[in-house]
């Protein structure tokens, strides 16, 4: 079955860079964009950006330009993003979710199951 | 970046009532690229309606939506137990892809 499974949860302290792994499995990892979006305790859902992993290309949210970087690794069908210089602000749930690239229409169908980061002294 | 509103905040029902959701967007967001999500707590968003108004897969016929440009719906016919919960709606338009802030349905 179609699955997007994340890395374990880490404690951060401020000023560190953390790395959130996504492992895709069940589809061609080509054919759709992985989305980022994460979501601070008690609050709502915030987008990061995207990657192509066909092409490597990536769109940042004018937020987090400069700070985060998304990656991918086509051989073993697994997209990253790496957040660095963290505070506090940046503790939340951390989500990866597909879109069809091809198919762009249907939207994100399928996330992964989150990556609570923590940041604290 | 567009901007998305739902109201109201907190929409409480009950069992078998009807439910209606809005998201309000900034801009017209061209070609319906508009997406419902459901979350439960410590759960990831489930994708109801993408399109605007084509329900995702195994989503229950008791979900619809509806809209187009800046104002769209989401209705729940006959609300169950499970259906209490955050919905939130995401463009897909352009980047960022923005969400409202969510409404939670509560009993």
């Amino acid at each position: 079955q179609v699955q997007l499974v994340q890395s374990g949860a880490e404690v951060k302290k401020p000023g560190a860079s953390v790395k959130v792994s996504c492992k895709a499995s069940g589809y061609t990892f080509t054919d759709y964009y992985i989305h980022w979006m994460r979501q601070a305790p008690g609050q709502g859902l915030e987008h990061m950006g995207w990657i192509n992993p066909n092409t490597g290309g990536t769109k940042y949210t004018q937020r987090f330009q400069g700070r985060v970087t998304m990656t991918r690794d086509t051989s073993i069908s697994t997209a990253n993003m790496e957040l660095s210089n963290l505070s506090s602000d940046d503790t939340a749930v951390y989500y990866c979710a597909r879109h069809g690239i091809k198919y762009y229409y249907y939207g994100v169908d399928v996330w992964g199951q989150g990556t609570t980061v923590t940041v604290s002294s | 970046e567009i901007v998305l509103t739902q109201s109201p905040a907190t929409l409480s029902l009950s069992p078998g009532e009807r439910a209606t959701l809005s998201c309000r967007a900034s801009q017209s967001i061209t070609n319906n690229y508009l997406a419902w999500y459901q979350q439960k707590l410590g759960q990831p968003p489930r994708l109801l309606i993408y399109g605007a108004s084509n329900r995702a897969t195994g989503i229950p016929d008791r979900f619809s939506g509806s809209g187009s440009e800046t104002d769209f719906t989401l209705t729940i016919s006959r609300l169950e137990a499970e259906d209490f919960a955050v919905y939130f709606c995401q463009h897909y338009f352009t980047s960022p892809h923005s969400f409202g802030q969510g409404t939670k349905l509560e009993i």
